[in-house]
């Protein structure tokens, strides 16, 4: 089945330590995003890839940075984790049609890596 | 203003009740709307499209109103298994160039056997 992936489901780290989470998808969406989800809050999108542009949220903290290699994947590094970044991080995909005034479809997200920061 | 506003809730139903839920959105502009259920500790999963002539899937029907700015969820004969956060998701344009989706914090149901 076509499907969002997200690796690992639970990561814990130290303050501090840089950690990476992956997200791979079969659905062939050219939009990729990343979102942060903390308890009994809405997500909050932290960037999105629009095929290969990045876009950052003007409030993402510089301590978070993406890559995206290939259209299937796409990865969320957090240099110098903080105990205010522990959360669940989502990470979605969609078709987008044009890069202006694109319309985005539905939002097709995976089952979410639960950072916990020591 | 929040761009997307719900009531938290949380709603406590029986089961087999009606229960609606609104949501109010600030911008205009907004070109989609969904309804999302999210299960506690689980990601968000799509619930259904809202498109303007309303559309109805089983038991839940969703509505847009483009003049007051509002989208609604109706969920009959509600199940136990309907228990979950329901966020409502517009989508808008920014500046002529980035849409973007906003979500809404999200009403929490409780079905009461």
């Amino acid at each position: 089945d076509a499907m969002v992936i997200q690796n690992p489901r639970y990561q814990v780290t130290q303050f501090g330590k840089p950690v990476t989470l992956s997200c791979s998808q079969t659905l062939n969406h050219n939009v990729m995003y990343w979102y942060q989800q903390k308890s009994s809050q809405a997500p909050k999108l932290l960037f999105h890839y629009y095929d290969k542009d990045f876009n950052n949220e003007a409030d993402t903290p510089d301590n978070f940075q993406s890559r995206r290699p290939n259209t299937s994947f796409c990865f969320l590094d957090i240099r110098s984790p903080g105990l205010g970044d522990a959360a669940m991080y989502l990470c979605a995909t969609s078709m987008g049609i044009g890069k202006q005034g694109a319309k985005l479809y539905e939002q097709f997200f995976g089952p979410g890596t639960r950072l916990t920061v020591l | 203003r929040k761009e997307v506003e719900q009531d938290p809730g949380p709603f406590n139903v029986p089961e087999g009740a009606t229960v609606a839920f609104n949501c109010t959105y600030s911008n205009s502009a907004s070109q989609s709307f969904f309804w999302y259920r999210q299960d506690c500790r689980k990601e968000p999963k799509l619930l259904m499209s809202v498109y303007s002539s309303g559309n109805e899937d089983g038991r839940f029907t969703a509505q847009l109103n483009r003049a007051s700015q509002y989208i609604s969820l109706l969920i009959r004969d509600s199940k136990l298994s309907d228990s979950a956060t329901y966020l409502c998701v517009v989508n808008t344009l920014y500046g002529g160039a980035t849409n973007k989706l906003i979500f809404g914090t999200g009403t929490l149901l409780a079905v009461q056997p």
